[in-house]
């Protein structure tokens, strides 16, 4: 569900080293769930997607990963770069019709250090 | 292709004044419309979604409602502004059709009240 009260983790990792940030989703039906990237001042960009009947998806230097049982999400960044510090969103579809709800996490802030 | 636009990017706005946000949407027919609102340094809670024109779902009480005059336009509005309605607010569009697929943002306003 939504934690918009809470203030975002952090994490900060080197520069070259692999990233993981994680998420727990909390609606069981939701069957398609997203990851997006925003940078300070900007609104949120995609990154990489996964449908439920998945439970990994890869993209250049990204990785997704799906556990359905416990319902949990993690994103992989691959030798993270500087360019990747930035706050990052699971999302999922909420909703079995066109009147679907895109639900976000609470984020967690990248920072990659040189 | 297809393209959303948020206008203003700042906005400095005294208590009990009245607010309109504007969200355009070129390049596509009938799309879902959202409006998020982001406190700073936390994550986006979603205020509206709309799936047609005149069509307005309410996500949380508060002191602000939309609107959707025309099919690609949605409009965020107050008539008395809180303190506590400052933070960044972001509209999205997604495709009708295509359930699952990734909601696309604009670039957000931000809205301070003083």
């Amino acid at each position: 569900g939504e934690s918009v009260g809470l203030h975002l983790p952090t994490l900060s990792v080197q520069e070259g080293d692999n990233s993981i940030i994680n998420c727990a989703y909390s609606n069981s039906a939701s069957d398609y769930f997203i990851w997006y990237k925003q940078e300070s001042g900007k609104g949120p960009q995609f990154i990489i997607d996964i449908r439920s009947n998945m439970d990994k998806r890869q993209g250049q230097r990204v990785t997704v990963l799906l556990n359905k049982t416990v319902k949990h999400l993690s994103l992989q960044i691959a030798a993270t770069q500087p360019g990747d510090s930035a706050v990052y969103f699971c999302a999922e579809n909420s909703g079995k019709t066109s009147y679907d709800k895109v639900i976000f996490g609470p984020g967690t802030s990248l920072s990659v250090i040189p | 292709s297809q393209t959303i636009h948020q206008w203003p990017a700042t906005l400095v706005q005294p208590v009990g004044s009245p607010l309109s946000l504007e969200c355009t949407v070129e390049g596509t027919s009938n799309p879902n419309l959202y409006w998020y609102r982001q406190a700073a340094g936390r994550g986006l809670q979603l205020l509206f979604y709309s799936v047609g024109i005149g069509q307005i779902s309410s996500e949380v009480p508060q002191n602000l409602s939309a609107s959707r005059p025309q099919d690609r336009q949605f409009i965020l509005s107050s008539k008395k502004l809180l303190l506590s309605d400052s933070g960044f607010y972001l509209c999205a569009w997604k495709s009708p059709i295509a359930r699952n697929t990734e909601a696309f943002f604009g670039q957000g306003t931000r809205l301070t009240v003083v």
